[in-house]
């Protein structure tokens, strides 16, 4: 099953922060995320593997709670840099899984 | 290091006709993987290549198939196209198979069923 995203779009100002979540109805693995540009390829952010790990790559940091099967990413200070659609995949137990996608959250920062 | 590449970029085809795309992977990584991205629906797994063998498969009709060679490069072919068809596709390179490891995305090809 693929993984809710939420909210499904967002538009910030420059400097505000956002929230982005990520849940699956299964036990997971590892979540990551990605971003993609309009017209450019998915970029990748972070992986969190099982153990509720909080990663952090510069101001975006995302945690993984693997009770309630849901990761959050956050973006803080926001820049125009991170407009952009971000997507969460989602790893299960098995050791052959594939990753299952997110739709995607836009994200629009205005100046 | 080079990243991984994908032709054509775009392509227009006509329904009932075939389609073969290619990727190359980053130098070094053996697992290659396929998706489908259409407006709203994220990006749906078609299957992962690794070694030149076919690990894993998404619900795709069988009319969708790939293949890897030797040297990594995989090519994903689709016959009968449909009108649904339409939709970027993109493929993905990591150095593991499976989904614990980074993947880098080609820029992708846009298919266009007329």
């Amino acid at each position: 099953q693929q993984p809710v995203q939420s909210p499904q779009a967002v538009i910030l100002r420059e400097g505000e922060d956002a929230v982005i979540n990520c849940s699956s109805s299964k036990a997971l693995y590892s979540v990551h995320w990605y971003r993609q540009k309009h017209g450019e390829a998915p970029v990748f952010l972070m992986i969190l593997l099982k153990g509720g790990e909080q990663k952090g790559h510069e101001k975006i940091s995302a945690s993984f709670n693997e009770k309630k099967q849901q990761s959050s990413l956050y973006l803080t200070a926001s820049q125009l840099s991170y407009s952009g659609t971000y997507f969460c995949g989602t790893g299960g137990m098995d050791s052959n899984y594939q990753l299952i996608w997110g739709a995607g959250t836009k994200l629009i920062i205005k100046p | 290091k080079a990243g991984v590449t994908q032709t054509p970029r775009y392509l227009i085809k006509t329904r009932g006709q075939q389609v073969t795309l290619s990727c190359s992977p980053i130098s070094g990584h053996r697992s290659v993987s396929w998706y489908q991205q259409t407006p709203g629906q994220g990006l749906q797994f078609l299957f992962e290549y690794f070694s030149e063998t076919q690990r894993n498969k998404g619900n795709f009709p069988g009319r969708f198939s790939g293949r890897q060679f030797s040297n990594s490069r995989s090519e994903m072919n689709v016959s009968t196209l449909e009108l649904g068809d339409s939709a970027l596709y993109l493929c993905a390179s990591s150095q593991q198979s499976g989904g614990n490891t980074e993947a880098f995305f080609g820029q992708g090809t846009r298919l266009t069923v007329v």
